[in-house]
C-alpha cells in the first residue's frame, strides 16, 4: 500500500499570511496513463470533506484561487495565499494511483494564531 | 446539484450487523464509481470500500474485507455498506462519496455493548 506522509501535522497561521503543506507518498503517484492522481481535501470543523484540488494542481469548482496545488512523482505540496478565517480545519492528501486501497495522508489542522 | 444522504446507523453490539444507505440524486448514478470512506472518533480518513459503476467489480480496505459488502441499486440511485460481525474499530462516520468529488453528510456507526 502506498503510505501518504504530511508535515506539518499541525499549522498555526496568521490571517492573511500564506501557509503550505507538505505531502509524500512512499511511491511514484505518476500513473501508467501519464496522470498523477494526488488529491488534496479540505475538512471543516463538524463539516464533510470537500475536494479541493484534483490531480495534483487542478482547483475544484468553486474553489477560491488562494488554493494551489503542486508536485510531481512522491512530493507534493498544498498552498494557501492568503489565509482567511473561513480555512480553519483539517486538510488532507489522498492518492488515487495505485488502488485499492485509495490512501489518505493523517491530515494537518489549520488553526489561526 | 449533487446530493448525497446516507442513512442507517446507530448503535449496534459487538458481532452485530448493520446495512448503510447512500440516496444520490443530481448526477447520473449509473455512470459513477462510487465509494465508502470511515473516520473515527477524532481521526483522519480512512477508505473503506469501492464500486465500479456498473457494480461488476468491487474493492476493500483489509480491514473489513470478508466481513462488509458494498452494492448499488442503479435503478434506485442508491448505494449501500452490509456491515456484519461489527468490532467496536468500526466505530466511525461514514460518509459516501461520488469518486471523491462530492460526500455526504455521513452516518454514525458505534459498535459497543
Amino acid at each position: 500500500d502506498v503510505v501518504m506522509t504530511q508535515s506539518p501535522l499541525s499549522l498555526p497561521v496568521t490571517l492573511g499570511q500564506p501557509a503550505s503543506i507538505s505531502c509524500r507518498s512512499s511511491q511514484s503517484l505518476v500513473s501508467s496513463d501519464g496522470d498523477t492522481y494526488l488529491n488534496w481535501f479540505q475538512q471543516r470543523p463538524g463539516q464533510s470533506p470537500r475536494l479541493l484540488i484534483y490531480k495534483v494542481s487542478s482547483r475544484d469548482s468553486g474553489v477560491p484561487d488562494r488554493f494551489s496545488g503542486s508536485g510531481s512523482g512522491t512530493d507534493f505540496t498544498l498552498k494557501i495565499s492568503r489565509v482567511e478565517a473561513e480555512d480553519v480545519g483539517v486538510y488532507y492528501c489522498m492518492q488515487g494511483t495505485h488502488w485499492p486501497p485509495w490512501t489518505f495522508g493523517q491530515g494537518t489542522k489549520v488553526e489561526i494564531k | 446539484e449533487v446530493r448525497l444522504v446516507e442513512s442507517g446507523g446507530g448503535l449496534v453490539q459487538p458481532g452485530g450487523s448493520l446495512r448503510l444507505s447512500c440516496a444520490a440524486s443530481g448526477f447520473t448514478f449509473s455512470d459513477s464509481w462510487m465509494h465508502w470512506v470511515r473516520q473515527g472518533p477524532g481521526k483522519g480518513l480512512v477508505w473503506v470500500s469501492h464500486i465500479k459503476n456498473d457494480g461488476s467489480v468491487t474493492t476493500y480496505a483489509d480491514s473489513v474485507k470478508g466481513r462488509f459488502t458494498i452494492s448499488r441499486d442503479n435503478a434506485k440511485s442508491t448505494l449501500y455498506l452490509q456491515m456484519n460481525s461489527l468490532r467496536a474499530e468500526d466505530t466511525a462516520m461514514y460518509y459516501c462519496t461520488m469518486s471523491f468529488d462530492s460526500w455526504g453528510q455521513g452516518t454514525l456507526v458505534t459498535v459497543s455493548s
